[in-house]
């Protein structure tokens, strides 16, 4: 199987900038998506291919990826953006497709 | 607006059987990989299976192998999740999801949409 790796927290102030981070062996070969999941609702995709916003995501939710590692901005974070957030990605051979553990993102 | 809506979620003994079901709308269903992902009580997200366009390509998470089968019904708008040999450690929110418009190739799973999810609950 395969595995990715988040922190289980993150917490920043209103207007600051909050950095959530994805790590997976394979990832330097796949792309990273990321979702963000708030209470008791279903996850929505906030970036896919490793840093692409879809249509209607704020401009201040970017990502990008270097080596085993994938990460998701949100600049200058909003208290509406207090959610679990999570990354996706599959092994190079596209056989196992994963989420990570999970971060939960504070904004206060 | 694409819809994905499950069904057919509720209360069973350990060992026992249930049939999801996900109607999906307002897109061509059959060009588009699926996917059930499913999310313990308190838990994380855990994808559990994939299908592709044509169901010729089929993935299991380890922790479903040999007991859930995935299949869909191009006719009917519709993909299933038949689980048999239910566990307690199954109990969980199983949510369907589409596989990215954005995906260019055959091997891509990624889910852009998500339907509300169903809830299965396996319990005495």
């Amino acid at each position: 199987s395969y595995e990715l790796t988040q922190p289980p927290s993150v917490s920043v102030s209103p207007g600051q900038t909050a950095r959530i981070t994805c790590s997976g062996d394979a990832l330097p070969e796949t792309y990273a998506y990321w979702y963000q999941q708030k209470s008791g609702q279903a996850p929505v995709l906030v970036i896919y291919e490793d840093t692409k916003r879809p249509s209607g995501i704020p401009e201040r939710f970017s990502g990008s990826s270097s080596g085993t590692m994938a990460t998701l901005t949100i600049s200058g974070a909003q208290v509406e953006d207090e959610a679990d957030y999570y990354c996706y990605s599959t092994d190079s051979s596209s056989q196992w497709k994963v989420f990570g553990t999970g971060t939960k993102v504070t904004v206060l | 607006e694409v819809q994905l809506v499950e069904s057919g979620g509720g209360l069973v003994k350990p060992g026992g059987s249930l049939r999801l079901s996900c109607a999906a709308s307002a897109f061509t269903f059959n060009t588009y990989n699926m996917n059930w992902v499913r999310q313990a009580p308190g838990k994380g997200l855990e994808w559990v299976s994939s299908i592709s366009s044509r169901s010729s390509d089929i993935y299991y998470a380890d922790s479903v192998k040999g007991r859930f089968t995935i299949s869909r019904d191009n006719a009917k708008n519709s993909v299933y999740l038949q689980m048999n040999a239910l566990r307690a450690e199954d109990t969980a929110v199983y949510y369907c999801a589409r596989a990215g418009a954005f995906c260019r190739t055959t091997s891509c799973y990624a889910p852009d949409y998500w339907g509300q999810g169903t809830l299965v609950t396996v319990s005495s």
